[in-house]
């Protein structure tokens, strides 16, 4: 059974570099897209952007300027980097696999942008 | 890019009752209409794919229709489990993704 595995860090100074990593285990890598969502407290879902094992990248218009998503495929890991942080970015930030639809999720990893 | 408007926001409802949410895009999209319901603290949890398409150990209570721009997500007979925010997503050729704004679902 797929599991997604997330970790990075949970506190942030604004205008400070976010960077998330996600791990897949017990399943294949390839021939899926892997993407980032987040959830601002209280709010709805937003997509990020989303990664396959070759490396293709499609990102939300709205976050594309600071947005980076890379894969280490030889690991069965993609990461999530999104600089100039402000406390806008404050959110619940996900990893899932995109098979269409996105079938199996990270348990999460909490973002706080703080002074 | 496609925008998805959800209806209710809000529902209030009680164990047993037939509940509808209707996802509407902003212009017309392929079949690829997923359906998530979230619980808080936890990752949302595919319910439907494809539109129609349950996902494998989704309880069959829930159902999935529409084409074009309307799209709903049925509960036959709402369950305590199923008070939770659903959202519905779609995803454009062009490699974009959206959510709808979310819908939750209350205990009247």
């Amino acid at each position: 059974q797929v599991q997604l595995q997330q970790w990075g860090a949970g506190l942030l100074k604004p205008s400070e570099t976010l960077s998330l990593s996600c791990a897949v285990y017990g399943g294949s890598f390839s021939g899926y897209y892997w993407s980032w969502i987040r959830q601002p407290p209280g709010k709805g879902l937003e997509w990020i952007g989303e990664i396959n094992h070759s490396g293709s990248t499609n990102y939300n218009p709205s976050l594309k300027s600071r947005v980076t998503i890379s894969v280490a495929t030889s690991k069965n890991q993609l990461s999530l980097k999104l600089n100039s942080v402000t406390a806008a970015d404050t959110a619940v930030y996900f990893c899932a696999r995109n098979m269409g639809a996105m079938d199996v999720w990270g348990q999460g990893t909490t973002v706080t942008v703080s002074s | 890019d496609i925008q998805l408007t959800q209806s209710p926001s809000f529902l209030s409802a009680s164990v047993g009752d037939r509940v509808t949410i209707t996802c509407r895009a902003s212009q017309g999209i392929s079949s690829s209409l997923a359906w998530y319901q979230q619980k808080p603290g936890k990752a949302p949890n595919l319910l439907i794919y494809d539109a129609s398409t349950l996902q494998s150990g989704v309880p069959s209570r829930f159902s999935g229709s529409g084409s074009g721009t309307e799209f709903t997500l049925t509960i036959s007979s709402l369950q305590p489990e199923d008070f939770a925010t659903y959202y519905c997503h779609c995803q454009e050729l062009n490699g974009y993704r959206a959510f709808g704004q979310g819908t939750k679902v209350d205990i009247k």
